[in-house]
C-alpha cells in the first residue's frame, strides 16, 4: 500500500513555480521521500529524494517539514515538458526495497 | 545517471503466444530489478522482484506460471507473458535500483498489445 497522499491534479502556468505537496504522516525515522515522474507512455524518471535536509539539484528542489510528515517538490521554472504524473514515495535507503507506487499527481503546464 | 534498456518498446501478438521483455542495465549491474505492469490512465502496479541466480519474488494475485521472470545475469533481467491473452496488453516497465542511495533507474517500457 502507498504511504503517500497527493493531490490528484493541479495546474501551473509555463515560466511560473510548480509546487507539489505529497503527505506522508506515517513515514519512519530512516525512511527517505523519493520523487519520479513518468511522462505519458514513457517509464518513470528519478527527480529527487531526500532524508531530512531539504535538498536541490538541476531538475527541482525537495523541501521536507521539520517534522516530515509532508515535503513538497517545487520545479522552479515550469516548462510544456514537464507536463507529467509526479510520483511523491517513501522507502529506505539501501536493502533494495521494492516500491510501491501511489496515484501521483498530474501537472498540466499551461502556455 | 545510470541506464535501464528495455526491449522491445512495442509488441503486437496473437492471443495464445508468448512474449519476451528484456531489461537491461547498461553501466551498472543489478542483482535486483523489479517488474511493473501499468494499464492506461492507472499507476504502475510492482509486479514481481527479479532476483540475479535466483527464483523472483511475485506479488500477491500475479501468476508466476504466467510471467515468467529470469534474472541469469548481473545486467540482465526477462519478462515473458506466456499464453498471452488480450487482457495482458499492458504497458510493462522495468527498473533497477543503483548506489547506495537506492535510487530507482527505470527503463522505456514496453507497450504490449495482445489480439
Amino acid at each position: 500500500d502507498a504511504k503517500t497522499t497527493q493531490p490528484t491534479s493541479m495546474d501551473c502556468a509555463e515560466g511560473r513555480a510548480a509546487n507539489l505537496p505529497c503527505n506522508h504522516s506515517t513515514i519512519s525515522g530512516n525512511e527517505y521521500v523519493y520523487w519520479y515522474r513518468q511522462i505519458h507512455s514513457q517509464g518513470p524518471q528519478y527527480i529527487i529524494h531526500g532524508l531530512k535536509n531539504n535538498e536541490t539539484n538541476e531538475m527541482a528542489s525537495l523541501i521536507i517539514t521539520e517534522d516530515r510528515k509532508s515535503s513538497t517538490l517545487i520545479l522552479p521554472h515550469a516548462t510544456l515538458r514537464d507536463t507529467a504524473v509526479y510520483y511523491c514515495i517513501v522507502g529506505f535507503s539501501g536493502g533494495y526495497q521494492k516500491v510501491t507506487f501511489g496515484t501521483g499527481t498530474k501537472l498540466q503546464v499551461i502556455p | 545517471g545510470a541506464v535501464v534498456s528495455q526491449h522491445p518498446s512495442w509488441v503486437i501478438c496473437k492471443s495464445g503466444t508468448s512474449v519476451k521483455i528484456e531489461c537491461r542495465s547498461l553501466d551498472f549491474q543489478a542483482t535486483t530489478m523489479f517488474w511493473y505492469r501499468q494499464f492506461p490512465k492507472q499507476s504502475l502496479m510492482l509486479m514481481a522482484t527479479s532476483n540475479e541466480g535466483s527464483k523472483a519474488t511475485y506479488e500477491q494475485g500475479v501468476e508466476k506460471d504466467k510471467f515468467l521472470i529470469n534474472h541469469a545475469s548481473l545486467t540482465l533481467s526477462t519478462l515473458t507473458v506466456t499464453s498471452a491473452h488480450p487482457e495482458d496488453s499492458s504497458f510493462y516497465i522495468c527498473s533497477a535500483p543503483t548506489g547506495g542511495d537506492e535510487k530507482l533507474f527505470f527503463g522505456s517500457g514496453t507497450q504490449l498489445s495482445v489480439l
